[in-house]
């Protein structure tokens, strides 16, 4: 069926770390994929997204990894900050009604 | 440019009840779609709106309906509230389709 899901519910790294955001996906068809990031008492905000015709793709600090082969998304922060630790949701765009599908997905916590 | 507007942005009803939720676009988008977000099931499709006509609907009961006005304001009404309607409702627009969606902060619905 069609389901996105994420591997790790929280993710606790230290301030300046690198840190890495699973993504699974069950739906090959699904063309588009986006991360949002969702801090407390805010509705989601875009940070990047990627097309399936792709494999990766920069943005400011943040990169996407898109592996195909094992509907495998990943979002990768560099030196992250206190400001990054929010709850970040993969999402793809293939539902049966054409829309998003979004994964649980996971809290990130940034020790100073 | 401002952003996505909601209102309100907490509201507190009792069973049986009905309940319509508002939300304003950013200016020039015309597509607009809602989310309910609760800690179980995540961040769940309703239904889409673009030039006044639902595009695309989630699998929620009828109970559950939305309309779009001319300005590309839209409405979501829930009629005969139940307890499991308890959730951040998620207004999101954006300018001809689903990539790049902008969230709005959000209506807190509690269902007593």
């Amino acid at each position: 069926g069609e389901s996105v899901g994420l591997h790790l519910p929280t993710l606790s790294v230290q301030e300046g770390d690198n840190s890495i955001i699973n993504c699974a996906y069950s739906n090959s068809a699904s063309d588009y994929f986006i991360w949002y990031k969702q801090e407390s008492g805010k509705g989601p905000q875009f940070i990047i997204d990627i097309r399936s015709n792709m494999d990766k793709r920069q943005g400011q600090r943040v990169t996407v990894l898109l592996n195909k082969t094992v509907k495998h998304l990943s979002l990768q922060i560099a030196a992250t900050q206190p400001g990054d630790s929010a709850v970040y949701f993969c999402a793809e765009l293939g539902g049966s009604q054409g829309n998003l599908i979004f994964g649980k997905g996971t809290k990130l916590s940034v020790k100073p | 440019k401002a952003g996505v507007t909601q209102t309100p942005r907490y509201l507190i009803k009792t069973r049986g009840q009905q309940v319509t939720l508002s939300c304003s676009p950013i200016s020039g988008h015309r597509s607009v779609s809602w989310y309910q977000q609760t800690p179980g099931q995540g961040l769940q499709f309703l239904f889409e709106y673009f030039s006044e006509t639902q595009r695309n609907k989630g699998n929620f009961p009828g109970r559950f309906s939305g309309r779009q006005f001319s300005n590309s304001r839209s409405e979501m009404n829930v009629s005969t509230l139940e307890l499991g309607d308890s959730a951040l409702y998620l207004c999101a627009s954006s300018f001809g389709s689903h990539r790049e969606q902008f969230f709005g902060p959000g209506t807190r619905l509690t269902v007593l």
